[in-house]
């Protein structure tokens, strides 16, 4: 079975810290996803990933940066955490040109 | 701007068929048109994909006509577990856009 993983369930941070969600799959998949998820708005990509140190912006980039140093590991990192970016955090992989995502269970961040 | 909107919610009743609609603009004949189920304080689940016509599998089919301006998730026979959010996903080939619909939350009564 695909498996992703994400490295926290729960997060808590405060104003202006920066914030690292990491993200696994054991899949070699080439494809890695970050969306965010907020009751009324559905899923939002912030960023994707379709190689090592490949990305491309989302609908919803701005206060977010990602890193894929690894095929397997893809990083989201929130330079200056803010409120508005309390949200559920969802990762998923992908294999090339299969359309087919598998997401890892979600980090639920809280920015006070 | 590409928008794919769906019903808010649906009720339906255990065996009964349920098919719940994708309205997307501006899809391309290879574009790809997937759906995910979500229980609550899980990540989205696949259930199926295609890009026209019909495609079936052992839990669900999928309908794409040939206007390509909605989608149809047919789900036979739902039984309580099937109570979940749906939302379709429009991948616009050849790019790196990825849409989600609104989502659409079932209730499956006894």
């Amino acid at each position: 079975d695909v498996k992703v993983t994400q490295s926290s369930r729960y997060l808590v941070k405060r104003t202006g810290e920066k914030v690292f969600l990491e993200c696994v799959q054991d899949m070699d998949h080439e494809n890695m996803f970050w969306y965010r998820q907020d009751p009324g708005l559905g899923l939002r990509l912030i960023y994707f990933s379709y190689d090592v140190k490949m990305k491309e912006k989302g609908d919803i980039p701005e206060g977010y940066s990602v890193s894929r140093e690894k095929k397997e590991r893809f990083s989201l990192i929130l330079e200056s955490a803010s409120t508005n970016q309390t949200s559920m955090y969802l990762c998923a992989s992908e294999g090339e040109g299969s359309y087919e995502q598998y997401f890892g269970p979600g980090t639920r961040l809280t920015v006070t | 701007l590409a928008k794919t909107t769906q019903p808010i919610s649906m009720d339906s009743y255990e065996g009964q068929e349920v098919n719940i609609t994708c309205s997307h603009n501006n899809i391309a004949t290879n574009d790809y048109i997937t759906w995910y189920q979500q229980f609550p304080s899980q990540g989205p689940r696949f259930i199926i994909q295609g890009y026209k016509t019909k495609v079936t599998n052992e839990v669900a089919s999928l309908f794409i006509p040939a206007d390509r301006k909605s989608s149809t998730l047919s789900l036979p026979r739902v039984s309580l577990s099937d109570t979940a959010v749906y939302y379709c996903l429009v991948a616009y080939s050849g790019t790196y856009k990825y849409i989600f619909g609104t989502g659409t939350r079932l209730k499956v009564l006894a």
